[in-house]
């Protein structure tokens, strides 16, 4: 059972256009939601991440939206670039001692056009 | 600063052949260790984790194990290779009392 739902699975826009990439999560003791950014042939980096005490954080161009009721939350790039172009993968930790994995989605290959 | 690293880079094995695969974090004590599987355009698959010396949880039942012999290494083993075990590995490390998780640069396996 996926645990975290990420869409969409590919994703084309042009420079300065802003790219909006969605996660729907069910399990309510998730309470911290990364989103790592994959090159290809390279680990995956640690991008920005969000705890559900706040709807919004921002770093640079990227924000994350967090809706705690609707158990969502998405990753928007403002005046995305052509080096922006990566795998984006979205993910969740359940709160507490004893919980040390992370749920991945699926991720989105996000290319950006000139 | 924490840096973590893996070897090889990449590694082309015949079917049936033994695997070692190595993962070291730097300038961290008591790491939380992880090794995942990506298949190639897949998502990530974590494989084992560990959170101290000689101590290794399994997700996935394969031919596949894990031993972390001193603090700050993770090793990943097989006696047998098949050709569904290739892929790209990824090692991670975490603080132990936080929740960010660090990826290495990934080690491509290659199961001829």
């Amino acid at each position: 059972q996926q645990q975290v739902k990420q869409s969409p699975q590919s994703l084309i826009v042009q420079k300065g256009g802003i790219p909006i990439i969605n996660c729907a999560y069910e399990n309510t003791a998730f309470d911290y939601f990364p989103w790592y950014q994959q090159f290809p042939g390279k680990g995956p980096a640690l991008l920005i991440a969000i705890r559900p005490d706040v709807s919004e954080k921002k770093e640079g161009r990227f924000t994350i939206s967090f809706n705690k009721s609707a158990k969502q939350f998405s990753l928007h790039i403002m005046d995305s670039q052509p080096g922006d172009s990566a795998t984006y993968f979205c993910a969740a930790k359940k709160a507490g001692a004893g919980s040390y994995q992370l749920t991945f989605g699926k991720g989105t290959k996000l290319s950006v056009i000139p | 600063s924490q840096t973590i690293h893996q070897w090889p880079a990449t590694l082309v094995q015949p079917v049936g052949s033994p695997l070692s695969l190595e993962c070291t974090v730097e300038g961290t004590s008591n790491p939380n260790l992880y090794w995942y599987r990506q298949a190639a355009g897949r998502g990530l698959q974590l494989l084992f984790y560990s959170v101290g010396i000689g101590q290794i949880s399994s997700e996935v039942p394969q031919n596949l194990s894990a031993s972390r012999p001193q603090d700050r290494q993770f090793i990943l083993s097989s006696k047998k290779l098949l050709l569904s075990d290739s892929g790209f590995y990824l090692c991670a490390w975490a603080p132990g009392t936080t929740y960010e998780q660090y990826f290495g640069p990934g080690t491509r396996l290659t199961v001829t």
